[in-house]
């Protein structure tokens, strides 16, 4: 079937470690993927993309690489802040059809 | 390009009263979806349009749910008779055939809560 699988949260850090979220994805095809961060009471924000395999999507220093070879889109970034603290939603989207997202992964920054 | 926009933001409601959400997604984009999202959950699809047409609607959307696009521009989602489990918050979102990537952009969305 067509799904996203998230590594569930919530993900616990201090301030300035380094953070992965792991995404693996089933498709048929080559859908394009995303990475949207929600912030509490907010609607959700495009965080970052990419639209085919081995591309990486980067953005506000995450990173995530298109891998086919593991159907997986995992968010990195290397030194996270308190303000990073959201809700953070793997997503993918087959050509012209709808957005399907994972069950979001809740991250928690401490000073 | 003032993003998508969603009214009302907020809505309590009694039991089998009636609701309404409006949105108006960014300009000219062609394709406009509805969401569902509950606590601790991702959105769920519900519906969406391809310019004033439905393409699909999801088993979630029961016949109490009805969503409009008459123009091709703003989309409604009426709930009639709600229920507590309609309690959530319903998100709208538009792309365009043309952007680049397929990106697709999500307003601040609006929260039920039926009482």
């Amino acid at each position: 079937g067509n799904s996203v699988t998230q590594m569930e949260g919530p993900v616990t850090l201090s301030e300035e470690a380094f953070l992965t979220i792991n995404c693996t994805y089933t498709a048929t095809g080559y859908p394009s993927l995303f990475w949207y961060v929600q912030y509490p009471g907010e609607g959700l924000q495009l965080l970052l993309k990419a639209t085919k395999a081995d591309d990486k999507g980067s953005n506000k220093g995450f990173e995530a690489t298109y891998r086919k070879e593991t159907t997986s889109f995992h968010l990195e970034k290397g030194s996270v802040q308190v303000s990073d603290s959201a809700v953070y939603f793997c997503a993918r989207l087959p050509s012209f059809q709808k957005l399907v997202f994972g069950t979001g992964t809740r991250l928690l920054v401490s000073p | 390009d003032t993003g998508v926009s969603q009214n009302p933001r907020h809505k309590i409601t009694k039991r089998g009263q009636n609701v309404t959400f409006r949105c108006d997604p960014i300009s000219e984009h062609n394709r406009l979806y509805w969401y569902r999202q509950t606590l601790g959950q991702g959105p769920e699809f519900l519906t969406y349009f391809q310019n004033e047409a439905q393409l699909e609607k999801s088993r979630l959307l029961s016949d109490r749910f009805s969503a409009e696009r008459p123009k091709g521009s703003f989309s409604t989602l009426e709930i009639q008779r709600t229920e507590q489990g309609d309690s959530a918050m319903y998100l709208c979102a538009s792309r365009s055939d043309r952007s680049p990537g397929n990106t697709i952009y999500f307003g601040e969305g609006s929260w039920l809560t039926v009482v």
